[in-house]
């Protein structure tokens, strides 16, 4: 069955510095989304992305994130000076449409520490 | 903005039936999703409610109550593996169908 995959699973990094979070979405599917999740606390929608430009973002996805799809295949997230409250597990979807009925399938999550 | 409310904890016995209930405030409504989540996994999607009404789904059910501005999941015949997190999350209208997450609900199933 295909899969959202993400890479690395787990990163840390410094203060002040900038990571990239990869994801593989699902082959055929055309709307790309990022979440991240904070240690014990909820879900949270940080951006979506369709036709190679963004299509929703929320507050939380500020000047200091970027996406990118640099080829057919991958799906970025970039953090250009990581903070201390950066630190959460970000998770990659996708899905073939926009609709509720078109399920979003998650990717494992990439665990993000900034020390 | 949204409220999407939903007991933290609850326990149940394998073999059971568990009813998790949601509550939401939203200024519009574009469908009521539920997700499960197992510790230190992603989400995967259970359901998703548009139209009132229950939707049934092998041993899971979610119904939807607009009116009411209320959800559950149904779950049947509980499995051990069925001890997770399970997330009410709703859409906004106005197009968009992106979730708005609630907290969750975690479950635990004992033998």
């Amino acid at each position: 069955e295909p899969e959202v995959t993400q890479t690395p699973s787990h990163q840390v990094t410094q203060m002040g510095q900038e990571v990239i979070l990869r994801c593989v979405p699902i082959s055929n599917h055309l709307y790309f989304y990022w979440y991240r999740q904070i240690l014990g606390q909820k879900v949270e929608f940080l951006v979506s992305f369709y036709n190679n430009e963004i299509s929703e973002k929320s507050e939380i996805f500020d000047d200091q994130f970027s996406v990118e799809r640099p080829d057919g295949s991958n799906f970025t997230l970039k953090i250009r000076s990581t903070k201390l409250e950066d630190s959460a597990m970000y998770f990659c979807a996708s899905s073939e449409a926009s609709s509720g009925y078109y399920e979003q399938y998650f990717g494992p999550g990439t665990r993000l520490t900034v020390t | 903005g949204q409220n999407i409310d939903q007991p933290t904890e609850m326990t149940a016995t394998e073999g059971a039936i568990v009813q998790i209930n949601c509550t939401y405030q939203t200024s519009g409504f574009n469908g009521l999703f539920w997700y499960q989540q197992h510790a230190g996994e992603a989400p995967t999607f259970l359901s998703y409610n548009v139209l009132d009404g229950l939707e049934e789904k092998g041993r899971f059910s979610s119904f939807l109550s607009r009116s009411k501005g209320y959800s559950y999941l149904l779950l049947k015949e509980l499995q051990m593996k069925d001890s997770a997190s399970y997330l009410c999350a709703v859409s906004a209208s106005g197009g968009s169908y992106i979730p708005t997450f609630g907290r969750g609900t975690s479950l635990i199933v004992h033998p």
